[in-house]
């Protein structure tokens, strides 16, 4: 089955500074690689996503890039705001197959002031 | 995107009890998933609500343990039966609609469950 790494687990950045979050994944049937959001005492919300069809997506100041040679994506924030600290949550998922989501085990953003 | 209301969104248990999470979507949706968030943890796939049929379980979770339903496309249901303090956890219904240009994958607020 699929399994995802995700690093760092834990990110400071400077307010204003770029974030960068690393997954890596398994399974290279994989063809959907989405990013989710989770503030304290909510659900995961889905900020972007990617599919294996394209190697960068980009939406204001977030940005997904994927190697699929390397089985490896990675998450884009830049000018960094206090409302982007949260945990990040990266997935896999092979839809075209019906099936489910597999996470990483989150990394938890801090932007200092 | 889908809106999901999840009911309850807390509750505090007695251990050896049962409770009974519900999911609703404002759409027709093809896939419903059940995932449990320990605190701090990252979220673990519980099973994929089938309608019509038994629930897909993942390794680790049993359907006498966490009985659920879907009897349409819009609704499902999971139990967390015969509760101890270890079940303790946040637990997230998720849905997705799956297609070439439209896939997709939404969360619940969540339902922090505590058995005491």
């Amino acid at each position: 089955g699929e399994n995802v790494e995700q690093h760092p687990s834990t990110l400071s950045v400077q307010e204003g500074d770029s974030a960068v979050i690393k997954c890596t994944y398994s399974d290279s049937a994989s063809n959907y690689f989405p990013w989710y959001k989770q503030e304290l005492g909510k659900g995961p919300q889905l900020i972007i996503d990617i599919r294996s069809n394209v190697g960068e997506k980009k939406d204001q100041r977030i940005a997904v890039t994927l190697n699929k040679t390397a089985k490896h994506f990675s998450l884009h924030i830049t000018e960094t705001q206090p409302e982007d600290s949260a945990v990040y949550f990266c997935a896999a998922s092979r839809p075209d197959r019906d099936d489910k989501i597999i996470f990483g085990k989150g990394t938890r953003l801090h932007i200092l002031p | 995107s889908a809106v999901i209301s999840q009911k309850p969104s807390r509750d505090i248990c007695q251990r050896g009890t049962s409770l009974t999470i519900q999911c609703q979507v404002d759409s027709q949706v093809t896939m419903m998933f059940w995932y449990r968030q320990q605190p701090g943890q990252s979220l673990t796939l519980i099973a994929t609500a089938n309608q019509g049929s038994e629930a897909t379980y993942e390794s680790g979770f049993v359907i006498d343990k966490f009985p659920i339903s879907r009897p349409n496309l819009t609704f499902s249901t999971l139990t967390v039966s015969n509760m101890s303090p270890e079940d303790s956890s946040i637990y997230l219904c998720s849905v997705a609609q799956w297609g070439v240009t439209d896939t997709e994958a939404f969360f619940g607020q969540g339902t922090r469950l505590t058995v005491v």
